[in-house]
């Protein structure tokens, strides 16, 4: 397996542009987590998913941030409209059996908003 | 919610020395005790974990120890090597599992010859 795949693995947009992160979990998997990383905050998780369905999305900072999963190989996490301050790298994780093993990270996505 | 301080921020150590890591949480009912380690440019990658009914847990130079009592765990690398160097994570759950990780802020290891 090649593991949880992200792309694109840096974007740099214009703020105000609406930007969408993608994330492939591990086949098989069937939780899948988006979190953020930055200098000031460390990692933080925004949301999760359960079986395809959002289970926690408290860590979403605003009404700017969506995530999706309309499959279970597939997750988009979308900002509109995209500001300075969400420049940061993004990961996506996925373990399997409900998130019994460990949550392994895709190569995340280098997020800069200009 | 969760809240987890760990320490130091950076860490230089000899190689062939031993670094230990901690960190502390506030959740009593965290359960789930994983280490990340996360070389410069790449993911974070599991390197241990420790659950809330065992105290201890190795690795080969790798030890993970757990105070319940008093809501710490630690880190320990034994005969550091250069490729030790990176920033380590610590995390806390409180579902048992890998789902909402709440993570330390990293403590940068570096091994010097």
């Amino acid at each position: 397996d090649a593991g949880v795949i992200q792309s694109p693995r840096h974007e740099v947009t214009e703020m105000g542009q609406e930007v969408t992160l993608r994330c492939k979990p591990i086949s098989g998997h069937n939780s899948l987590f988006w979190y953020r990383q930055t200098m000031m905050r460390g990692l933080e998780l925004l949301i999760y998913f359960n079986n395809n369905v959002p289970i926690d999305d408290s860590g979403m900072p605003e009404d700017r941030f969506s995530a999706k999963m309309p499959n279970a190989s597939f997750s988009t996490l979308k900002i509109q409209p995209s500001e300075p301050r969400d420049s940061a790298v993004y990961f996506c994780a996925s373990s399997d059996r409900v998130g019994r093993t460990e949550a392994f990270f895709g190569q995340g996505t280098r997020l800069t908003v200009v | 919610g969760e809240n987890v301080e760990q320490h130091p921020s950076t860490l230089s150590v000899q190689e062939g020395d031993s670094a230990v890591i901690k960190c502390t949480y506030s959740d009593s009912a965290s359960n789930y005790f994983p280490w990340y380690k996360q070389e410069l440019g790449k993911r974070p990658q599991l390197i241990i974990d420790i659950r809330s009914n065992v105290g201890e847990k190795k690795d080969q130079r790798i030890a993970v120890t757990l105070n319940k009592t008093a809501k710490h765990f630690s880190l320990h690398i034994t005969e550091t090597q250069p490729e030790d160097s990176a920033v380590y994570f610590c995390a806390a759950s409180s579902t048992g599992t890998a789902s909402k990780l709440t993570f330390g802020t990293g403590t940068r290891l570096q091994v010097t010859l």
